[in-house]
């Protein structure tokens, strides 16, 4: 079993949808969590941390279910712009981070 | 500010061949990594360093060798390339702590024949 997995999509949604992504990691030590984007053929940059509470940035929300070993990501109002591959990362006590394949989002006028 | 810099971006290499990959960082942070990204697999660890004189093996760490005399510096060596390193390379660096995300290079495109 992978450490982190994510529904590999691809998500093709119009303009203005709402989409959600879920992840869930297998390493219940796990400390702290992101979602990164990932443009084609670039390289990943965070699009926000995610905090035990859920936290909230503009058009994105992200929770996290420590329980369940989960965590999302929430888009509103999607734009052309957004479209891109959403990575899931999780990060362990050596500091070392473990990455989901990713979900590939389309968003379509 | 240049942030994570990489080089070369493109480099095809024969069976067998040896080269490094160079990774440089500005911001002064301690930690250190690179990753593989191969198609459906996401990236994975290769080596990774949270100081000057220290490295640690990642997941995947076969046939790649790593350093790090100086904060800045992080290279990679593939030591005799085979066609299944053919990936894209990033670096990538941080702060040390949990709540520090890792800002990642441009990456390095390989191709080994």
């Amino acid at each position: 079993r992978k450490e982190v997995e994510q529904d590999p999509g691809p998500f093709n949604v119009p303009e203005g949808a709402t989409v959600a992504f879920n992840c869930t990691y297998s390493n219940s030590a796990s400390q702290s969590f992101f979602w990164y984007r990932q443009d084609c053929r670039k390289e990943p940059k965070l699009l926000m941390s995610v905090y035990s509470s859920g936290n909230e940035d503009g058009r994105f929300t992200a929770q996290l279910n420590r329980a369940s070993q989960y965590i999302s990501l929430l888009i509103r109002d999607s734009k052309l712009s957004d479209s891109a591959t959403y990575l899931c990362v999780v990060k362990g006590n050596n500091n070392d981070m473990r990455f989901g394949a990713g979900t590939r989002l389309t968003v379509k006028p | 500010n240049a942030g994570v810099t990489q080089t070369p971006k493109f480099q095809v290499l024969k069976t067998g061949q040896s080269m490094t990959l160079q990774c440089a960082q500005d911001m002064n942070h301690e930690y250190m990594s690179w990753y593989r990204q191969d198609p459906g697999m996401g990236l994975r660890l290769i080596h990774y360093s949270v100081g000057a004189g220290i490295t640690d093996q990642g997941e995947v760490p076969n046939g790649y060798n790593v350093s790090r005399s100086t904060t800045e510096d992080f290279p990679l060596r593939l030591l005799s390339a085979a066609p299944s390193q053919t990936s894209v390379y990033f670096c990538a660096s941080s702060y040390l702590g949990q709540r520090y995300e890792q800002y990642f290079g441009p990456g390095t495109r390989l191709t080994v024949t």
